[in-house]
């Protein structure tokens, strides 16, 4: 496994206003993804971040909306711009450490709360 | 696309007993992962086991087995001897690595109760 920090651990946050959330791993990992998780949901993902390129984002997800860096090995950001009580979740980092087909470990979590 | 179907929203059992929750998929792929997390209160995912496609063998972690039955796309997590930690929200998920892709479909979760 993998250990993964996030911070903040958890935030309220005024309507319009961005917050960008870090994840940081103990060791060089080969992928890194970010995972939102609303309420009383499951997780979807919302894009798998790319070292030194630009992030994959998955369908409904947009780069304006959710701007994401990941300038090395071990450390990616997640901002979430702009943001409405809808975007009220707890948002995860996950990690593959190994080869690819992998286990995907996950971060301790980002419980965001937009007022 | 895939989908990941957990029928039971909430469960419960009694401590030390075996408990059971179900997990069906869709899928038109032959080769794919299958996994059962937890994630308790503290919202931490915590990986329960994995199991691939091209093994016939059921996947085995201590206390925790599945029960795979591919043709029927069922994937089942068995937890015996239940102890109160193990009290959590439980996702089965799925992964096509088609295209290098690593995305995880997840599952509604399954709240488990542990009565002491």
């Amino acid at each position: 496994s993998a250990v993964i920090s996030q911070k903040p651990s958890r935030d309220i946050c005024q309507r319009g206003t961005s917050l960008t959330i870090q994840c940081q791993v103990d060791s060089q990992v080969t992928m890194m993804f970010w995972y939102r998780q609303q309420p009383g949901q499951s997780l979807t993902l919302i894009a798998t971040a790319n070292q030194g390129s630009e992030a994959t984002y998955e369908s409904g997800f947009v780069i304006d909306k959710f701007p994401i860096s990941r300038p090395n090995l071990t450390f990616s950001t997640l901002t979430v711009s702009n943001m409405s009580p809808e975007d009220s979740s707890i948002y995860l980092c996950s990690v593959i450490r190994g080869r690819i087909a992998d286990t995907q470990y996950f971060g301790p979590g980002t419980r965001l709360t937009v007022l | 696309a895939q989908t990941v179907t957990q029928s039971q929203p909430e469960m419960s059992v009694q401590e030390a007993e075996t408990v059971t929750l179900s997990c069906t998929y869709d899928t038109s792929e032959s080769d794919y992962y299958l996994f059962w997390y937890k994630q308790p209160p503290s919202r931490q995912m915590i990986l329960v086991i994995r199991q691939e496609a091209y093994k016939q063998q059921n996947a085995t972690e201590n206390r925790f087995s599945v029960n795979f039955q591919k043709a029927a796309k069922s994937f089942s997590l068995k937890i015996s001897d239940s102890q109160l930690g193990d009290a959590a929200m439980y996702f089965c998920a799925y992964r096509d690595p088609r295209g290098g892709s690593e995305k995880l479909v997840f599952g509604k979760g399954t709240k488990l109760t542990v009565n002491p």
